[in-house]
């Protein structure tokens, strides 16, 4: 069985710009989140998705979004980037079931985006 | 809010050394509890979870328990090998939708 899958795995962008990243979640998982992590701040929640829903969200700026398509892969989306979006951004999938919260996040290796 | 704590590193330790890396949480209501493990380069992975109170978690020689009364989950692990060496993240959750709080991260290094 496949595990999740980001893409790409390594991104450069200029200040301002804008970046989309991509997970593909295990098959059958219908749950997709996003995290941040940083030296400075560790590992943030940012949103998750659940049947193209957004079900939770994390405090973070309106310029981070995302959404999640029919298959379940789901892609955020950063815009206006700035120095302190440099970050490892990582995706985790699960069944999703909303009675089970214990339900474990399979983790997927991230995407590493430097902002210069 | 929600937070977790976890003793900084990094943790050196010969192989065959016995491991606790201390865990403690704030949170209101029943939270489960969780330790993840993320060997360099790669994603998270669920080392062990507890879901009540006096639960213990345990998986590959490590444990850990739900303590309410001290709001901890402490992950201990008896003979550690080289291959243990990796940041271990503390962390709860609370509702559905898969939002973790996580601990700041613990590196251990074991060395041969």
């Amino acid at each position: 069985k496949a595990g999740v899958t980001q893409t790409p795995r390594y991104l450069i962008k200029t200040r301002g710009q804008q970046v989309t990243l991509s997970c593909s979640p295990i098959s059958g998982h219908r749950s997709v989140s996003w995290y941040q992590q940083t030296p400075g701040q560790g590992l943030q929640f940012l949103f998750e998705y659940f049947s193209e829903t957004q079900r939770n969200k994390g405090n973070f700026p309106g310029r981070f979004s995302g959404r999640q398509f029919s298959n379940s892969r789901s892609e955020m989306n950063v815009s206006t980037l700035e120095l302190g979006d440099s970050a490892l951004y990582l995706c985790a999938s699960s069944r999703g079931d909303s009675a089970d919260y214990n339900s474990p996040l399979h983790f997927g290796n991230g995407t590493r985006l430097t902002v210069t | 809010g929600d937070s977790v704590t976890q003793m900084e590193g990094p943790v050196t330790l010969s192989e065959e050394a016995f491991l606790t890396i201390n865990c403690t949480y704030t949170a209101t209501g029943y939270p489960s509890l969780f330790w993840y493990v993320q060997y360099p380069g790669e994603g998270l992975q669920l080392l062990l979870k507890a879901t009540k109170a006096d639960d213990k978690g345990s998986n590959k020689g490590f444990e850990a328990t739900y303590r309410k009364e001290t709001t901890s989950f402490h992950l201990e692990k008896g003979s550690v090998q080289v291959s243990d060496s990796a940041v271990y993240f503390c962390a709860l959750s609370k509702a559905a939708g898969n939002k973790l709080t996580f601990g700041g991260g613990t590196r251990v290094l074991v060395k041969p």
